[in-house]
């Protein structure tokens, strides 16, 4: 079945540069979406179609995505940007769904 | 507002049944897809269904496939996931959540989520 791979962990100064990858064989052809989940929470969008901004999400959110990866940064991080993050794509096959397994990023 | 509301979450006993149902608001239904996922305690999110914006379409992830049936009322904006031979590795949040893009076979993310019905299964 599908995979993307997250790392499980990310720390991080305030006002620093967190960067979070998610590697999956589908994403040359496929959307990355980046979801973040706070505790007790239902998770946000953040990051549409690799690199959209939904209305409301900061602009120290962006995505990227190039080959294999794709990539959400967040410049300038804030205490409050301290959450779990998860990728979210679709297979080749258009059938299947997966998120990856979540980073969780902590703001030191 | 745009919302989407689930209900229908509690206890059962493992092999037992249980409904869930999502009800919509605020957004025109019939033009989206509609997703399932969830998240068992402690543990992150997993896709569970999609069903088209006409309903034709329907997938499962490869854990509840054969077990669970995503259904959608476009008369009165509702998606239901009925879900059989519940086992305790199902126990989780199950969340209703809508297509980014007014698409007919959800191959998009999702944008707008519930606040989430809790499933416990255990004896």
């Amino acid at each position: 079945s599908y995979e993307l791979t997250q790392p499980p962990s990310v720390s991080v100064s305030p006002g620093q540069t967190a960067r979070i990858t998610c590697s999956g064989d589908a994403l040359p052809k496929k959307f990355a979406y980046w979801y973040q989940q706070k505790s007790g929470q239902a998770p946000v969008l953040v990051i549409s179609e690799d690199n959209k901004r939904p209305s409301g999400i900061p602009e120290r959110f962006s995505g990227s995505s190039s080959g294999t990866m794709a990539t959400l940064t967040i410049i300038g991080v804030q205490v409050e940007d301290e959450a779990v993050y998860y990728c979210y794509s679709i297979d080749n096959s258009d059938n299947h769904r997966v998120f990856g397994g979540g980073t969780k990023v902590t703001v030191l | 507002e745009v919302q989407v509301l689930e209900s229908g979450g509690g206890l059962v006993q493992p092999g037992g049944s249980l409904r869930l149902s999502c009800a919509a608001s605020g957004f025109t239904f019939s033009n989206y897809a509609m997703f399932w996922v969830r998240q068992a305690p402690g543990k992150g999110l997993e896709w569970v269904s999609v069903i088209h914006s006409g309903g034709d379409g329907k997938y499962y992830g490869d854990s509840v496939k054969g077990r669970f049936t995503i259904s959608r009322d476009n008369s009165k904006n509702t998606v239901d996931l009925q879900m059989n031979s519940l086992r305790a590795e199902d126990t989780a949040v199950y969340y209703c959540a809508r297509d980014t893009v007014a698409s007919a076979s959800g191959d998009y993310g999702m944008d707008v989520w519930g606040q989430g019905t809790t499933v416990t299964v255990s004896s």
